[in-house]
């Protein structure tokens, strides 16, 4: 079974602070990672994805993600904070082998950025 | 490419009535896939087709939920009768089989449903 812990349902950082949204996942195989951003009143965008290959995985507007099997995390960060990056933040889980492509969402993690 | 479409974007319907959601994937998508989303239980996959089979419904609430996809560009997720605690956003995603990109899905815009 696959499952995804996402710590901190909302998080508020300064505009040009770091920005860290923690993921921790479950999975009994080798998992596909993923973060999606949610806008509000849209759609689930992907920012950025890991499917085995490097475990530092850069992703669309600054963001990047790292994969540490040892932790079981693929915490998501940003150097510097913009607030166009106020949204809810997904993380998700599918089985890397044998893909039927369902994903497993975490609770998501709303990010503010104060000016 | 226009992406995945649904419609319609807003529904408010009254309980006891039939709702039908339509979706339309991404040309070229060989998966579909139908969440819904809610506060209470975040992301929930309802179902998803592979090749316009229905591969996996174990997410399907109950009986008054169904999906249907006649062909590849083209699906429905129907309510009936409707229930208040129906009301969430649904999406709909899709998923190509193209080596490369099939572990992402698309995501279309949703549909907010408000069953009173």
């Amino acid at each position: 079974a696959q499952s995804v812990t996402q710590l901190g349902s909302h998080v508020s950082v300064s505009e040009g602070a770091l920005v860290l949204l923690r993921c921790n996942y479950s999975s009994s195989v080798p998992p596909y990672l993923f973060w999606y951003v949610q806008y509000p009143n849209q759609g689930l965008q992907l920012l950025l994805k890991y499917t085995s290959a490097a475990t530092l995985v850069k992703g669309i507007n600054g963001f990047e993600a790292e994969f540490k099997k040892s932790e079981t995390s693929f915490h998501l960060t940003k150097p510097s904070a913009h607030m166009s990056d106020a949204a809810e933040y997904f993380c998700a889980v599918s089985p890397g082998s044998g893909n039927t492509g369902k994903l497993i969402f975490g609770q998501g993690t709303t990010l503010q950025v104060k000016p | 490419d226009a992406g995945v479409i649904q419609s319609p974007r807003h529904e408010v319907t009254e309980m006891g009535q039939e709702v039908t959601l339509r979706c339309k994937p991404i040309s070229g998508h060989n998966s579909l896939f139908w969440y819904r989303q809610t506060m209470m239980r975040g992301l929930e996959l309802l179902i998803y087709f592979n090749n316009n089979v229905p591969i996996d419904d174990s997410g399907m609430p109950e009986d008054r939920f169904s999906a249907k996809m006649p062909n590849a560009s083209f699906s429905t997720l129907k309510i009936q009768p409707s229930e208040p605690r129906d009301s969430a956003v649904y999406f709909c995603a899709s998923r190509t089989a193209r080596w490369g990109d099939l572990e992402t899905q698309y995501f279309g815009p949703g549909t907010r449903l408000l069953v009173l």
